[in-house]
């Protein structure tokens, strides 16, 4: 079955700080890779997508992938409170649907 | 800017009544999804479609059916609905297989 997780609890961060979080998911066939913001009682939200290993900055964003371990990362530099929410990392399998991980809480610490 | 509208914010409906979910985008995009999220289990696929007319299951099809009759609307309906459908429904759409989802405002939906 293909996965995607997100295994990290809640994540504390100080305001300014960077936020690091991470996805891992099973299918070695997967090609598209996309990070979500989720405020409380609100739909998802796109912030990024990544296709090609490396990395893809937007703003105070980064995503990084790793197809070769499988993974996909989002780093928000200098947080705000306003980056408080839950993120979604979601991978594309190839068959008309992506697959999501259950997300990360973010708390950012004035 | 991709819209995609879903009929109610909130929905309180009785076990057994038959419930109507409507989502509708604006963007032409081929692929419409349905998903319920519940606390601790994430975002689950009901049902999507890639086209007019077609329709595929997702990972909890069981007690739910889909109508997709125009290529914008895409219709979840419960057809008994029961106290384990209370959740959070999210209609998305996409242009395309490996493409960006975008979604909608959601139904908040309670079960009495």
């Amino acid at each position: 079955q293909k996965e995607v997780e997100q295994n990290s609890g809640p994540l504390s961060v100080p305001e300014g700080a960077i936020a690091s979080l991470n996805c891992t998911y099973s299918d070695r066939g997967s090609q598209s890779f996309f990070w979500y913001r989720q405020y409380s009682g609100k739909s998802p939200e796109l912030i990024m997508f990544i296709y090609s290993n490396g990395d893809k900055e937007d703003g105070r964003f980064t995503a990084q992938l790793n197809k070769a371990s499988q993974y996909v990362s989002l780093l928000i530099r200098d947080s705000q409170p306003s980056d408080s929410a839950t993120y979604l990392c979601a991978v594309g399998p190839g068959n008309n649907r992506l697959a999501f991980g259950k997300g990360n809480q973010v708390v950012v610490i004035p | 800017d991709v819209k995609v509208t879903q009929s109610s914010r909130y929905l309180v409906k009785r076990t057994g009544e038959k419930v109507f979910l409507e989502c509708v985008q604006d963007m032409d995009h081929e692929n419409m999804f349905w998903y319920r999220q519940d606390p601790g289990l994430g975002l689950r696929l009901i049902y999507f479609s890639y086209d007019v007319k077609m329709k595929e299951k997702g990972d909890i099809p069981e007690g739910y059916s889909v109508s997709r009759e125009k290529k914008e609307r895409f219709s979840l309906i419960l057809e008994s609905a029961s106290t384990n459908q209370t959740s959070m429904y999210l209609c998305a759409s996409s242009p395309g297989t490996m493409e960006t989802q975008y979604f909608g405002p959601g139904t908040r939906l309670l079960v009495l």
